[in-house]
């Protein structure tokens, strides 16, 4: 199977600063690559997929790059609704892993 | 509107049981695959199966094989996964998910069905 891990498990980020998550395969997954946010109490909200594309009405302060193993998730300008943990997943091969997730906090 | 709406929350005895539906609106049912994922306390998501409710067929992640069954009703556009030999480490949240074939992500998901086990 393939594993997906990401980092940092968590973070801690100012009002309008640039964050970046980092999510590594285990092995090559092209561009089979999502992100689904997950606010407290929620169900998961699909952010990115295709590793670069964004979902309709997604804010545009989100960016997602990468392919074969390494992907990146970036929020351009923190705000305040962007708390909550960001997940990646892969649809490469079954099953559909997702990684460990990484929690956002304002600070 | 797209929606998928699932049952309410269960508290269920250790070996127990445990079904719970999936109910599709607002799209054709037998375009997508319905995939079940879990999320426990206070952790991450885990994918446990999905059924393809044009062609019937259903995959199962290796740590449910045997436990878990995922059923489609297409006259009701309505999924079931059925959860045997319940433990407590099986308490969690437990979310459909859509995902279209072509596209291979899960763009829309059911408001979750909390699980409890607890003898």
């Amino acid at each position: 199977d393939i594993q997906m891990t990401q980092s940092p498990s968590s973070l801690s980020a100012s009002l309008g600063a640039r964050v970046t998550i980092t999510c590594r395969a285990s092995q090559n997954i092209t561009n089979f690559l999502n992100w689904y946010q997950q606010k407290p109490g929620r169900a998961p909200k699909l952010l990115i997929y295709g590793a670069t594309n964004f979902q309709s009405g997604v804010p545009s302060r989100f960016s997602g790059s990468g392919s074969g193993t390494n992907f990146t998730l970036t929020i351009s300008s923190l705000q305040s609704e962007d708390l909550g943990t960001y997940y990646c997943q892969q649809t490469y091969a079954s099953p559909p892993a997702f990684g460990g997730g990484t929690k956002v906090e304002i600070k | 509107q797209v929606q998928l709406v699932q049952s309410g929350a269960e508290v269920k005895k250790p070996g127990a049981s445990v079904k719970v539906s999936c109910k599709a609106s607002g799209f054709t049912f037998t375009d997508y695959y319905i995939h079940w994922v879990r999320q426990a306390p206070g952790q991450g998501l885990e994918w446990m199966g999905v059924t393809n409710p044009s062609g019937g067929n259903t995959a199962y992640a290796q740590n449910f094989q045997g436990r878990v069954t995922i059923i489609k009703d297409t006259s009701s556009n309505t999924v079931y996964m059925e959860l045997s030999s319940l433990r407590s480490d099986d308490t969690a949240l437990y979310y459909c998910a859509r995902e279209d074939g072509d596209t291979s992500y899960f763009d829309y998901w059911g408001q979750g069905t909390l699980v409890t086990v607890s003898s």
